[in-house]
């Protein structure tokens, strides 16, 4: 089984809906992060959290909200989506060590169509 | 401020080439940690190799090769007699100890093996 899953793996939704999407984690790492990756940018971080009780808005977080329901659970919502939000989310998962070494790994992504 | 680049967009290249595939970073930190990751076209990303910025021992794993230079601020990747399953989008990123809590991914490169 995955050790990083995201549900849904694909969606199509209109603009003005509210989506979320999901990412849970087996890895038992304290951090989670959620990232989007459009093509020819690479991937941009939306939001990261280090543990529970510990959200971090990263480079992109405009029209974006997340929710760390447990260490395992960490969500996405758009909460009124537009189509410039149409691009591949992922979301990854590491465990502290050294300060900036982490090593992330990621879940198969959610691609994220907005009509 | 953190920055990685990657010039090279897409690459095309004939099975059993060798290629390489540059990455420069920019940085103010001292300690800091360097990643590549694969992404076939399945759509994953796949963890390959982290180095820190102590260490500038080239590595080698199979058929793929490391080549960290701190003076140049350069993480060059090369595979050797490539294959058809290498064909993927390649992302170099960077870590900073110091000054930054996350990765900051360069563009990628489209990497396309031909039979």
């Amino acid at each position: 089984d995955a050790d990083v899953t995201q549900t849904p793996r694909n969606r199509i939704t209109k603009t003005g809906k509210r989506i979320m999407l999901e990412c849970s984690q087996t890895k038992g790492h304290d951090r989670m992060y959620w990232y989007r990756q459009d093509p020819g940018l690479g991937l941009q971080l939306i939001y990261y959290s280090f543990d529970v009780k510990d959200i971090n808005k990263g480079e992109i977080s405009d029209g974006y909200s997340v929710s760390r329901q447990a260490q395992a659970k960490f969500s996405l919502s758009l909460e009124s989506a537009i189509p410039n939000q149409t691009a591949l989310y992922f979301c990854a998962t590491s465990d502290p060590g050294l300060a900036g070494s982490d090593t992330q790994y990621f879940g198969p992504g959610t691609r994220l169509t907005v009509l | 401020a953190q920055k990685v680049t990657q010039a090279q967009t897409e690459i095309s290249v004939v099975e059993k080439e060798d290629v390489t595939l540059d990455c420069v970073y920019e940085t103010r930190d001292t300690t800091y940690y360097l990643f590549w990751y694969k992404q076939p076209p399945s759509g994953e990303l796949v963890f390959l190799i982290r180095r820190n910025s102590f260490d500038e021992q080239n590595e080698i794993s199979g058929r793929y090769s490391w080549n960290f230079q701190k003076s140049t601020s350069s993480f060059n990747f090369t595979i050797t007699a490539s294959q058809v399953v290498d064909s993927a989008v390649y992302f170099c990123a960077l870590s900073e100890a110091n000054y930054g809590q996350n990765f900051v991914f360069g563009p990628g490169t489209r990497l396309s093996v031909l039979p």
